[in-house]
């Protein structure tokens, strides 16, 4: 089954403790992304890349950290996380570029405390 | 500043109701993209647009370039419709990847 998947569901941390938060796709993409979804504010672009070894910061970058080493997977990393990270996280991919049709993951709620 | 405008933010309508959702953007863009989200949180992929109509069973979706206006129907709309629809444009230029609307919370009440 062509999925988008990510782990963990659901998490709770506390400031600055390191976490990562997995992405991986079956559908062999070349573009993923991550994006962030806060009450009033939306869904909002993270970081993306449009293929292995290549990012780039989307519109919300700061604190967060991403690589690209496999096509598969696209971690997101947050070093030292703060309350003002906590939200709903979802990463997405797409045959090529931003153009194409996303196929979103489940999310992932953050919660920082 | 928002470059991708949607309306209504809410929706409440009947059963069999036709809806209408809509979507402005203030710049050129490659794709326009509906999604939907449903409680819960799941997000899907509706359709992508570059141009013209798509339809795929009782949705509908238009797109107008010289407007710069979107809009998302619904026929004989159903109580599982019930989601947030989003509205996401990928603009020409600058970085790649979406800007989005702040969604349409839709009830459909039976």
């Amino acid at each position: 089954e062509a999925q988008v998947t990510q782990n963990p569901r659901y998490l709770i941390t506390v400031t600055g403790k390191k976490l990562t938060v997995t992405c991986s796709q079956n559908m062999n993409h070349e573009y993923m992304s991550w994006y962030r979804q806060d009450p009033g504010l939306g869904l909002r672009q993270i970081y993306y890349s449009m293929n292995v070894e290549v990012t780039d910061k989307g519109d919300v970058p700061e604190g967060y950290k991403v690589s690209r080493k496999e096509k598969r997977n696209f971690p997101l990393i947050l070093e030292s996380p703060s309350p003002n990270q906590t939200s709903l996280y979802f990463c997405a991919s797409s045959f090529r570029r931003s153009s194409y049709e996303q196929y979103f993951g489940p999310g992932t709620r953050l919660t920082v405390t | 500043k928002n470059e991708v405008e949607q309306s209504p933010q809410n929706l409440t309508a009947q059963e069999g109701e036709f809806i209408t959702i809509n979507c402005s953007y203030s710049v050129g863009i490659s794709a326009l993209h509906w999604l939907q989200q449903h409680p819960g949180g799941g997000i899907v992929s509706l359709f992508m647009l570059s141009s013209g109509k798509k339809k795929h069973g009782r949705l509908i979706a238009t797109i107008n370039i010289q407007e710069k206006h979107s809009s998302l129907h619904i026929t004989a709309s159903h109580p599982r419709d019930s989601a947030v629809y989003i509205c996401a444009a990928t603009l020409r230029g600058g970085a790649d990847g979406l800007t989005f609307g702040k969604g349409t919370h839709l009830i459909i009440q039976p």
